[in-house]
């Protein structure tokens, strides 16, 4: 299986400020990759898709980067609501796996 | 509007069965893929299940043999079909629509324990 390892696992941010999180690939995966937005007790939420395309109705200072191995989610400017974990998620090669998880939480 | 909604939930004993439904709206769940992925409580995601526009169909190694995923068209239903339920299958089950997952449903949780 294909492990994915994002980092950190936490984060403390505040309101206004740039948050980036990693999630590298134990073998490559082309841009086969996806990041979602989970908020307690509810569904997570597709952001990117294909590592870059910023998927309809999500805000643009959500972005995505990378292929091969590393890549990244960037946020460019957090705001209230974006507090909550994020997962990548590779759909190179079955089974479909998932990172641990980035929890973001108000600092 | 597209929405996804899964029944069939709730408390079983070690080695029982449940089937979990997932009810379509806004498309037809023949014309994309669909998947269960679960959610052990406080933990990450985990992809369960797969089933392809053909037919075709992938089951992740931990419930290979024991879970099996199908449809209904004529009711554009999902299905997930799990027997010999171990406590470690105790999670929320998402049903979830394309690849990646762009729509998912609201979850229901199946707790498995004696």
């Amino acid at each position: 299986d294909i492990q994915l390892t994002q980092s950190p696992s936490f984060l403390s941010a505040s309101v206004g400020d740039r948050v980036t999180i990693t999630c590298r690939a134990s073998q490559g995966i082309d841009s086969y990759l996806a990041w979602y937005q989970q908020k307690p007790g509810k569904a997570p939420k597709l952001l990117i898709y294909d590592a870059s395309t910023l998927q309809s109705g999500v805000p643009s200072r959500f972005s995505g980067s990378g292929s091969g191995t590393e890549f990244t989610l960037t946020i460019s400017s957090l705001q209230p609501e974006d507090f909550a974990t994020y997962f990548c998620q590779q759909l190179h090669r079955y089974p479909w796996t998932f990172g641990q998880g980035t929890k973001v939480e108000i600092k | 509007e597209v929405q996804l909604v899964e029944s069939g939930g709730g408390l079983i004993q070690p080695g029982g069965s449940l089937r979990l439904s997932c009810a379509a709206s806004g498309f037809t769940v023949s014309s994309d893929y669909m998947n269960w992925v679960r959610q052990a409580p406080g933990r990450g995601l985990e992809f369960v299940s797969l089933i392809h526009r053909d037919s075709g169909t992938y089951h992740a190694d931990s419930v290979k043999g024991r879970f099996t995923i199908s449809r209904d068209n004529s009711k554009n239903m999902l299905y997930l079909q799990m027997n010999s339920l171990r406590t470690e299958d105790t999670a929320v089950y998402y049903c979830a629509r394309g690849a990646p997952f762009f729509f998912w449903g609201q979850g229901i949780l199946v707790t498995v324990s004696s």
